[in-house]
């Protein structure tokens, strides 16, 4: 059982928006603006796209984008295209528990 | 350019040890704190170890205290996992990443730890 709570799977068209959440507690989620987004393609190594909530790494498209609001991140991808087709995982730091992930996002563009 | 390698992995009994390493290159080893994280077949990703830029600091998931070591050497560029009293449940791929801004902005490609008799 992962500490955060993510959606098993999300969807979209290409060119529509989606948003996939990622709940935990006031011990994590809530209690730091130190949330990030992985995206992993099947047998590819995890990639970091969103840091601190809202900031994205150099090279990552600014269709990526993050939010929170209380003990509950957010994700969204807008203008959907094929290779946006992945996993994606929230993180979040938790002090003594050191760091903790969202059991994954299947996003499926249609 | 980051590059991180794992190696290390293999087929293990359970309660036997293994070590893993990682190779670092492309940026300055000993300005950033360095993590394991694993991933079992099929699952989603788990913290298991960080430590500190200069080994002063280490942290470990509950599961694995008392039974793995995180180290590295600076020096070499090197981060190292070892792996004691192995169990199924520490059946994963083990990647290696470098610690951004509170978060993990470089990883390795993984090395698969199968623990099985």
């Amino acid at each position: 059982q992962s500490a955060l709570t993510q959606p098993p799977s999300a969807s979209g068209s290409p060119g529509q928006s989606v948003t996939i959440s990622c709940t935990g507690t006031s011990s994590d989620v809530g209690g730091y603006n130190y949330v990030s987004w992985y995206q992993q393609h099947p047998g590819k190594a995890p990639k970091l796209m969103i840091f601190e909530v809202t900031k994205r790494p150099s090279g990552v498209p600014d269709r990526f984008s993050g939010s929170k609001s209380g003990n509950t991140a957010s994700l969204t991808v807008s203008g959907l295209q094929a290779e946006d087709e992945a996993d994606y995982f929230c993180s979040s730091f938790a002090n003594s528990k050191g760091w903790v992930f969202g059991g994954g996002t299947k996003l499926t563009v249609l | 350019e980051v590059q991180l390698v794992e190696s290390g992995g293999g087929l293990v009994q359970p309660g036997g040890s293994l070590r893993l390493s990682c190779a670092a290159s492309g940026f300055t080893f000993s300005s950033h704190w360095m993590g394991w994280v694993r991933q079992a077949p099929g699952k989603g990703l788990d913290w298991v170890a960080s430590i500190k830029r200069d080994g002063s600091e280490k942290y470990y998931v509950d599961s694995v205290k008392g039974r793995f070591t995180v180290s590295r050497d600076n020096a070499q560029k090197s981060l190292i996992l070892h792996m004691n009293n192995l169990r199924a449940e520490d059946t994963a791929v083990y990647y290696c990443a470098k610690d951004g801004s509170w978060s993990y902005d470089s990883w390795g490609q993984g090395t698969l730890v199968t623990v099985s008799s």
